[in-house]
């Protein structure tokens, strides 16, 4: 099946760094999300990106599809960036298949 | 909001009870998924609906049944609760191509 792997494992930033976390695919997909799960384990959407790039806010992520991988930049990060980012394809049987994420800690 | 609820958000029981959670969404879509998250594990699916009445298994279903009678509800039975399904569970809804989830169960077995 689909392997999903990500890195780095765990990030500590101060505020207002920048930061690039990325999510590798064995497979071809035709399906990525990318999620952050607070500190309070509320998991949410960040964005849908199978290939490209797009932008929200002080978030993008961009999906090379051909290469298989996933980037997601996080820029003048705040306290509140802190948590788990996942990033998951979607495999067989409407599985979402996850990497086991990358724990960001933002320090002020 | 992608409008999903989950009840109860805790609960501590004993082994060998039954356990029932309920998922419920307000946007009628067809798809539904439960999923536990444990350390070191990440999300692994549980089961999924495709419909009412249409269900199937995913990656960890022993000793897990669901059922779908409505399209808004979708509910998950521990028929007999053992510690090693102490977990965080959530539920999910796919509007198209993305999920989104609710803001999961906390679930204790002593």
């Amino acid at each position: 099946g689909i392997q999903v792997e990500q890195s780095p494992p765990d990030l500590i930033l101060q505020e207002g760094a920048n930061s690039t976390l990325r999510c590798n695919f064995s497979d071809s997909v035709n399906n990525l999300q990318w999620f952050h799960q607070n500190p309070w384990g509320q998991l949410i959407n960040l964005f849908y990106i199978p290939s490209g790039t797009k932008q929200n806010g002080r978030l993008s992520a961009t999906t090379v599809a051909t290469e298989r991988y996933s980037l997601l930049y996080i820029s003048s990060s705040q306290t509140t960036d802190s948590g788990v980012y996942f990033c998951a394809v979607l495999g067989s049987e409407y599985q979402l298949i996850w990497g086991a994420g990358t724990k960001l800690i933002i320090k002020p | 909001d992608a409008g999903i609820t989950q009840s109860p958000r805790h609960k501590v029981t004993e082994t060998g009870t039954p356990v029932t959670l309920r998922c419920h969404q307000t946007e009628n879509h067809r798809y539904m998924y439960w999923y536990r998250q444990d350390p070191g594990h990440g999300l692994r699916l549980i089961h999924y609906s495709y419909g009412v009445k249409d269900t199937d298994k995913g990656e960890v279903s022993d000793g897990y049944s669901v059922s779908r009678s409505k399209t808004e509800d979708f509910l998950l039975t521990l028929e007999s609760a053992t510690s090693s399904q102490t977990s965080v569970y959530f539920c999910a809804i796919s509007p198209s191509y993305e999920q989104y989830f609710g803001p999961g169960t906390r679930l204790t077995v002593t």
